[in-house]
């Protein structure tokens, strides 16, 4: 069935470093990307969502000059954690709307140390 | 208030004990609502969606009451593979976004 392709299913960077997850749609195409964010022992909160070929729509107290997203083909979602700080260690997952409901990318748990 | 509010648990009941969620929600406008399950460190996988004329799956019953706006669900015969975070998901009729619950986590215990 279709999926979505997500990866790295885990990471570890450094303080200041630039880490980047991508979603890719398998066998759909995905015109929107949904991206969220759940700390531990919370729910997901949407950060923003990306359409392909314009720009990503984020919610309120996301910053966009951090969390850069791009949505270039209708297969490939991005997002790119720049100067990532401890702060920012969680776990990153991405969904598409398919046909009535919608299928998540298997996420991918960020830690910075 | 929180769009959709879920008691966070856990709830620690034994195999094959009906246990019973609820989860409230604040926004009236013309929207779905589907249960979830997501296990630790997973993704989210669709458990049912809801339906005010309530549906059944399983072991597994779901219930809208749109007047008091709440969703139930009802799990019966717990098995110990039920452990799991149970989410209510709210989805606006006139848009694509999810709004989720934070969540009520169940463990079942042998």
């Amino acid at each position: 069935g279709a999926v979505v392709s997500q990866h790295p299913s885990w990471v570890i960077c450094k303080s200041g470093t630039s880490v980047k997850i991508e979603c890719r749609s398998l066998d759909f195409q995905a015109t929107t990307m949904f991206w969220y964010r759940q700390f531990p022992k919370q729910s997901l909160m949407l950060m923003a969502t990306s359409n392909e070929g314009s720009k990503a729509t984020y919610e309120q107290g996301v910053e966009k000059d951090k969390f850069l997203i791009n949505h270039a083909s209708l297969t490939l979602s991005t997002l790119t954690v720049t100067s990532a700080h401890p702060e920012d260690s969680s776990f990153y997952i991405c969904s598409a709307p398919l046909n009535y409901g919608y299928t998540f990318g298997s996420g991918t748990r960020l830690t910075v140390v | 208030r929180k769009e959709v509010e879920q008691d966070p648990g856990p709830f620690n009941v034994p195999e094959g004990a009906t246990v019973a969620f609820n989860c409230t929600y604040s926004n009236s406008a013309s929207q779905s609502f589907f249960w979830y399950r997501q296990d630790c460190r997973k993704e989210p996988k669709l458990l049912m969606s809801v339906y005010s004329s309530g549906n059944e799956d399983g072991r597994f019953t779901a219930q809208l009451n749109r007047a008091s706006q709440y969703i139930s669900l009802l799990i019966r015969d717990s098995k110990l593979s039920d452990s799991a975070t149970y989410l209510c998901v709210r989805r606006d009729n006139y848009g694509q976004n999810f709004v989720f619950g934070p969540g009520t986590r169940l463990s079942v215990l042998p």
